[in-house]
C-alpha cells in the first residue's frame, strides 16, 4: 500500500496570505489528524477528522481549519497568514481497528 | 492539560552501546506512543503502548502506569539509530489529541 502523501512538501507565503495544504491517507483508513511541528513549540495537535467529521480539535485559533472529503483525503486550510505559522505541518492517519498512527512526509511552509 | 517530560534532551552514545530515553507525564492515560524522527521531517511510529512491554529488534518499551513513566531502551545501537524519539500520551479512548514531549536528540558515533 502506498504510505500517506502530503502535497505541496514545500511552500514560501506572504504575511496576510491563505494556504490550503492536502493530506492523502492510506487507502483504507479514514481518520486523519493534522499536526504543526516548530522548533519552539515542538510538536502540536491541530484536528482530527473521522468520516468527514472533525472530531477533535487542538488549541489553535480559528484561522486554522480544516475538512475531510467523502474519499478520506483532507486539506487544511490556514488565513491571514503570520510569521510564526512557519512550521512543519504533518497529517497522519489511522486504520478503523486501530489507534496506531501513520505520518506523512509533512510540508514545510515558510512564511515571509 | 497533560505535562509530558523527556529525559534526556540530548544524548550521544557510542556505537553497540545500551541506550535508555525516559518519558514521565502527569496525568492518566489510555496509551503511550514511541515515535522516531529523521532529518528532513519524516516520523516513524515505533510503538503504541497502554501496559507492559513490546519489543521489536532491538528497540524495547516499557511503561509503568502506576508511576506514569516510560522508558524506550535501544540495545547494540548502531549510527542509523541517530535520530530525534518523540514521547506521546493519548489521554482517553476515542480521542486522537496527542500530547508531546519536546524529544531526545540521540547521536550515534561509529
Amino acid at each position: 500500500k502506498a504510505g500517506v502523501t502530503q502535497t505541496p512538501r514545500y511552500l514560501i507565503k506572504t504575511r496576510g496570505q491563505q494556504v490550503t495544504l492536502s493530506c492523502s491517507p492510506i487507502s483504507g483508513h479514514r481518520s486523519v489528524s493534522w499536526y504543526q511541528q516548530t522548533p519552539g513549540q515542538g510538536l502540536q495537535f491541530l484536528f482530527e477528522y473521522f468520516s468527514e467529521t472533525q472530531r477533535n480539535k487542538g488549541n489553535f485559533p480559528g484561522r486554522f481549519s480544516g475538512r475531510q472529503f467523502s474519499n478520506s483525503r483532507s486539506e487544511m486550510n490556514v488565513s491571514t497568514l503570520e510569521l510564526g505559522d512557519s512550521a512543519l505541518y504533518l497529517c497522519a492517519s489511522s486504520p478503523r481497528d486501530s489507534w496506531e498512527q501513520y505520518f506523512g512526509p509533512g510540508t514545510r511552509l515558510t512564511v515571509t | 492539560k497533560n505535562e509530558v517530560e523527556q529525559s534526556p534532551q540530548n544524548l550521544t552514545a557510542q556505537e553497540g552501546e545500551f541506550i535508555t530515553i525516559n518519558c514521565s507525564y502527569s496525568v492518566g492515560i489510555s496509551a503511550l506512543h514511541w515515535l522516531q524522527q529523521h532529518p528532513g521531517g519524516g516520523i516513524v511510529s515505533l510503538f503504541m503502548l497502554s501496559s507492559g512491554k513490546k519489543k521489536h529488534g532491538r528497540l524495547i518499551a516499557t511503561i509503568n502506569i502506576q508511576e506514569k513513566h516510560s522508558s524506550l531502551h535501544i540495545t547494540a545501537s548502531h549510527p542509523r539509530d541517530s535520530a530525534v524519539y518523540i514521547c506521546a500520551v493519548r489521554p482517553g479512548a476515542g480521542s486522537y489529541q496527542l500530547t508531546f514531549g519536546k524529544g531526545t536528540k540521540l547521536s550515534v558515533i561509529p
